[in-house]
């Protein structure tokens, strides 16, 4: 079965730090992958997706994510967090016809002024 | 927002007690979806729907059962709820092409007494 890890659950900054967040998914054939965010008492929006292409994807409020197939990576980026970006994170792959999609567990990120 | 909506928004129930949660879309999405929502699982597909009178069972379906009548509407319902079922309950949808994203509600929060 396919499995999502999220290594890291909390994750504490400081304003215009670089953020990191770690993602790995269990499955060897064509996935989609997806950043979602969850502000405070809202629900999930997409922050960006793969499908196919260039592995380097940008998405919206600044976040990025590299796609690496060997090494079954879908790591999220930010070169500098603002108090803002508080929220939990959630990768998620699909595949197949139907597109479920596995979460992972979620990293909790607090950014201090 | 996606033109999703779910009914109702928070909820208060007693364990043995029947629940249903709607999902309401008005983009005619062929794709619907039920996840629940709990603190370090992150989002676990229950049940969807790829059309009318077309669902199957996904992760952690035990427990819950689904009916969809109409494209914009898809119903989960708890046949007899339990303390183990209080959770937040997120639809989402998705479009008819394959590498669409999907789309979530703004959720339903569910305490089983």
């Amino acid at each position: 079965a396919q499995s999502v890890s999220q290594h890291n659950h909390h994750v504490i900054l400081s304003e215009a730090a670089s953020l990191e967040l770690g993602c790995n998914y269990s499955y060897g054939g064509t996935v989609n992958l997806f950043w979602y965010v969850q502000y405070p008492g809202q629900h999930l929006q997409l922050l960006l997706k793969y499908f196919s292409g260039d592995p380097l994807v940008k998405g919206i409020k600044g976040f990025e994510a590299e796609f690496i197939k060997s090494k079954f990576s879908f790591n999220l980026r930010k070169p500098s967090v603002q108090w803002s970006d508080t929220a939990e994170y959630f990768c998620a792959v699909s595949s197949g016809g139907y597109n479920k999609l596995i979460f992972g567990a979620g990293t909790r990120l607090a950014v201090h002024p | 927002d996606a033109g999703i909506t779910q009914s109702p928004r928070h909820k208060v129930t007693e364990t043995g007690t029947p629940v249903t949660l709607r999902c309401h879309q008005t983009e005619n999405h062929r794709y619907m979806y039920w996840y629940r929502q709990d603190p370090g699982h992150g989002l676990r597909l229950i049940h969807y729907s790829y059309g009318v009178k077309d669902t199957d069972k996904g992760e952690v379906s035990d427990g819950y059962s689904v009916s969809r009548s109409k494209t914009e509407d898809f119903l989960l319902t708890l046949e007899s709820a339990t303390s183990s079922q209080t959770s937040v309950y997120f639809c989402a949808i998705k479009g008819w092409q394959t590498q669409e994203t999907q789309y979530f509600g703004p959720g339903t929060r569910l305490l089983v007494l």
